[in-house]
């Protein structure tokens, strides 16, 4: 069974850069398929942050392309986001995912780990 | 980048409706296109992918419909557990974008 589980601070100070891992298990990085970053914020809708593939091909929502840097672990089957001079507008629940390379939709995804971002 | 608007943005029915969500792409997206239910504090669940495929596990009261611009969800016959907000995706090309939602209450 594929999982998929987020981690990080949950309070940023504003200006600073917003830091999450998403550890999966069940299934390797390395065999295929894009891994990605939903954030949602309060009460709101869904935003597709970005999504990198094992061998590092990356895609990134134009609105936060400045700000984003999503990379892969293969050794500790994990991926990581970042997202730097973060306002109050970036406070949401942040989701990792899967998608495969053909077909974009998010078929397991984490739990979601709510950062807030402090002024 | 495509937008994808979603109609009504809520909707009130009761346990046994039929009830129809709309998802509308800014451009002609072929069968490309998602839906996803979420329920409060969860993170989104895949109930369909290419427009009509449900996915594994999902209850066969739930079906897509359509291709191009125009998609709808339908669910057959409401269940207390399907209260909750439903998502459209595109999958056509990058960026992914979303729906609005369509927040499902009971009436």
């Amino acid at each position: 069974q594929v999982q998929l589980q987020e981690s990080g601070p949950g309070l940023v100070q504003a200006s600073e850069t917003l830091s999450l891992t998403c550890a999966v298990s069940g299934y390797s990085i390395s065999s295929g398929y894009y891994w990605g970053w939903i954030r949602q914020p309060p009460g709101k809708g869904l935003e597709w942050i970005g999504s990198m593939y094992h061998s590092g091909s990356t895609y990134y929502n134009p609105s936060l392309k400045s700000r984003v840097t999503i990379s892969v672990d293969t050794s500790k089957n994990q991926f990581s986001l970042k997202l730097s001079s973060v306002t109050a507008a970036d406070t949401a629940v942040y989701y990792c995912a899967r998608h495969r390379a053909d077909r974009y939709y998010f078929d397991y995804w984490g739990q979601g780990t709510l950062v807030t971002v402090s002024s | 980048d495509i937008q994808m608007t979603q109609s009504p943005s809520s909707v009130s029915a009761s346990v046994g409706d039929r009830v129809t969500i709309t998802c509308r792409a800014s451009q002609g997206i072929s069968s490309w296109l998602a839906w996803y239910q979420q329920k409060p504090g969860k993170a989104p669940k895949l109930l369909i992918y290419g427009a009509s495929s449900l996915q594994s596990g999902v209850p066969s009261r739930f079906s897509g419909s359509g291709s191009g611009t125009d998609f709808t969800l339908t669910i057959s016959s409401l269940q207390p557990e399907d209260f909750a907000t439903y998502y459209c995706q595109q999958t056509n090309s990058f960026p992914i974008t979303f729906g609005q939602g369509t927040r499902l209450e009971i009436k």
